[in-house]
């Protein structure tokens, strides 16, 4: 079945830092592919998304490309901040349905 | 986009009794989505709450334990029953179209003591 697996966290780094965080997906037919980020006490919210191969999602200097041929779908920030401390949760949507399956989730601790 | 609100955002409930939580969405949606997620844990579903039909639960959840009600098109609740401390858990409602993004409630943060 479908399926979404994301790097392990937490992960830890420093102001400005460069961010990456692995997301690889398993999926028949040619789902849409989320990045979702969880603040401390509160639900979650859609960070950025694609739904169609090479496509690049973007939002608030957070990158993520649709990438087929590797089933990945990476993302990535250049400089990080304190207030990007979350956990992040790399999701796909399946074809034609309405479910959206969740990776394990990476928490983020953006140290100043 | 879909404006969820969830409530209570928090509570403290004894073992045995039940808790209901409920869900109002600013606008009509056609599923509505209930899942679970413990300390440290990604988002389990718990099952998918349609207007006018019983809702569908995911393996290794039952109506018992957590029945769900969708009188209409804007709201949703869900009971966890005769509750146990391996209840407590963050629990999250949400909204879907058909191959678009999920909007989530705020959650619920059930200490089960």
């Amino acid at each position: 079945g479908d399926s979404v697996t994301q790097m392990e966290g937490p992960v830890t780094l420093s102001e400005e830092a460069f961010l990456t965080i692995n997301c690889t997906y398993t999926a028949t037919g040619y789902p849409s592919l989320f990045w979702y980020v969880q603040y401390p006490g509160e639900g979650l919210q859609l960070l950025l998304k694609a739904t169609k191969a090479d496509d690049k999602g973007s939002n608030k200097g957070f990158e993520a490309t649709y990438r087929k041929e590797t089933t990945s779908f990476h993302l990535e920030k250049g400089s990080v901040q304190v207030s990007d401390s979350a956990v992040y949760f790399c999701a796909l949507g399946n074809t034609g349905g309405f479910k959206t399956i969740f990776g394990a989730g990476t928490r983020l601790f953006v140290k100043a | 986009s879909a404006v969820i609100s969830q409530k209570p955002s928090r509570d403290i409930c004894q073992r045995g009794t039940s808790l209901t939580i409920q869900c109002q969405v600013d606008s009509q949606v056609t599923m509505m989505f209930w899942y679970r997620q413990q300390p440290g844990q990604s988002l389990t579903l718990i099952a998918t709450a349609n207007q006018g039909s019983e809702a569908t639960y995911e393996s290794g959840f039952v109506i018992d334990k957590f029945p769900i009600s969708r009188p209409n098109l804007t709201f949703s609740t869900l009971t966890v029953s005769n509750m146990s401390p391996e209840d407590s858990s963050i629990y999250l409602c949400s909204e879907q179209g058909a191959d678009t993004e999920a909007f989530f409630g705020q959650g619920t943060r059930l200490t089960v003591v």
